[in-house]
């Protein structure tokens, strides 16, 4: 069956670490992938885009990873700050009209 | 720009009651779509549509319909309204079948 999991429900870290998430899929081959930041009782907003032929893409403090050969996309977000606390969501592209599918999510909390 | 509007932004149901879920957009974006997200559950397709006039059925379109007579509109019909719709429902909208979603702030439903 088909399966997006992110690694853990939940992440604690330090202000001024580097937060890794992890976002694996199984029976997709998704032409890209997509991360989206999500604030309690808000709805999700994107972050970065990745395509299957691209191996990194950047912004700002935050660094996207897609290796199709794993299938699976690692979410870095460098110099962590208390403000970076949200759930992350990773969405795949099954290969239909854009109607992407999700993981369900990393809570990431930064302490300061 | 307002981008997504949902109403209602909460409401109660009884079982076995019907309601609408409206969604309009001034993106004039052609694809939009429905999610729920239950906890822990990841954000689940219930229905999309690629412009006016055509829609399709998601991962989980039981118990709802749909409909998109304009490029603005789509509203989502739950009918008999069971308790396991209780969940916060997405509009979602996006300008291309690559591109980056954007999201209504949601609607939270209960059904007792």
């Amino acid at each position: 069956s088909q399966k997006i999991e992110q690694n853990s429900e939940a992440l604690n870290i330090q202000e001024g670490k580097t937060a890794t998430l992890t976002c694996n899929y199984t029976n997709y081959s998704p032409a890209y992938l997509q991360w989206y930041r999500q604030d309690p009782g808000r709805g999700p907003v994107f972050l970065l885009l990745i395509r299957e032929n691209e191996k990194e893409k950047r912004k700002e403090r935050l660094k996207v990873t897609f290796d199709t050969t794993l299938k699976q996309s690692l979410f870095h977000i460098t110099a962590s700050q208390p403000a970076d606390s949200a759930t992350y969501l990773c969405a795949l592209d099954p290969g239909g009209y854009n109607d992407m599918r999700f993981g369900a999510g990393t809570r990431l909390t930064v302490k300061p | 720009n307002a981008g997504v509007t949902q109403t209602p932004k909460f409401r109660i149901l009884k079982i076995g009651q019907s309601m609408t879920l409206q969604c309009t957009q001034d993106m004039n974006h052609n694809y939009m779509y429905w999610y729920r997200q239950d906890p822990g559950m990841g954000l689940k397709l219930i229905y999309y549509s690629v412009g006016a006039g055509i829609t399709d059925k998601g991962e989980v379109p039981n118990g709802y319909n749909v409909s998109r007579s304009t490029t603005e509109d789509f509203p989502l019909r739950l009918e008999l309204a069971a308790p396991s719709q209780t969940s916060v429902y997405f509009c979602v909208c996006t300008g291309t079948n690559t591109g980056e979603l954007f999201f209504g702030e949601g609607s939270r439903l209960t059904v007792l």
